[in-house]
């Protein structure tokens, strides 16, 4: 059974860094991946999706990576904002027999100190 | 606009009084699904549904029912709601789950007591 783990479960750092949250999961079987943002008690917001034969996605100062075969993608966002506070969670569409749903990590909790 | 809707968005209720959460999406997809979001256990699949009339169970499925009678809409019922079904509640749609992402609704805050 495909599991999803995200390091780390919290981050906290001053405004303007560049930081790399990241994902691994672990079975490569998969359509692809995707990152999503959730705001404290409010739904999720899709980031990048990233279909599995392809590397990487670009939107805006977010740029995510997959390597399928090493069960990794990592979520880099450039120059950080107190705005992206947020809980960020990586799923996986599992590629399996039936049409399964998406599989969570658990998340990344993240601060930006203005 | 684009968008999946719920509700209601909060909703109090008390053990074994049947309710139903509505979900509603705009963009023609043929798949929806329903998650739980729970504390130290994250985002689990309760139902899921292909297309009209067709259903099947997540990974979390016990104590609820879905149904599919139409394209745009997925409805979750608990029809004897317990403490333990207390939580946050997703739907979700996708054109196509395989080639794009999906949408998530805003969420239902339900509380068994």
């Amino acid at each position: 059974k495909q599991e999803v783990t995200q390091i780390p479960a919290a981050l906290s750092v001053p405004e303007g860094e560049n930081l790399v949250l990241n994902c691994s999961f672990t079975d490569s079987a998969i359509y692809n991946l995707q990152w999503f943002r959730q705001d404290p008690g409010k739904g999720l917001t899709s980031l990048l999706l990233i279909q599995s034969s392809q590397r990487e996605q670009t939107s805006g100062r977010l740029n995510a990576s997959l390597d399928k075969s090493s069960g990794r993608s990592t979520l880099y966002i450039a120059a950080s904002q107190p705005g992206d506070s947020a809980t960020y969670l990586c799923a996986v569409a599992p590629r399996g027999g039936g049409a399964d749903g998406l599989t969570f990590g658990k998340g990344t909790h993240l601060i930006i100190q203005p | 606009e684009a968008q999946v809707t719920q509700n209601p968005r909060y909703l109090i209720t008390v053990t074994g009084k049947k309710l139903t959460v509505t979900c509603s999406q705009n963009m023609n997809h043929e798949y929806m699904s329903w998650y739980r979001q729970d504390p130290g256990l994250g985002l689990r699949q309760i139902y899921y549904s292909m297309n009209v009339e067709v259903t099947d169970k997540g990974d979390v499925p016990e104590g609820y029912k879905v149904s599919r009678k139409e394209k745009r809409n997925f409805p979750l019922i608990l029809e004897s709601p317990s403490p333990n079904q207390t939580s946050l509640y997703f739907c979700a749609s996708s054109l196509d789950l395989r080639q794009t992402g999906q949408y998530f609704g805003p969420g239902t805050r339900l509380t068994v007591t």
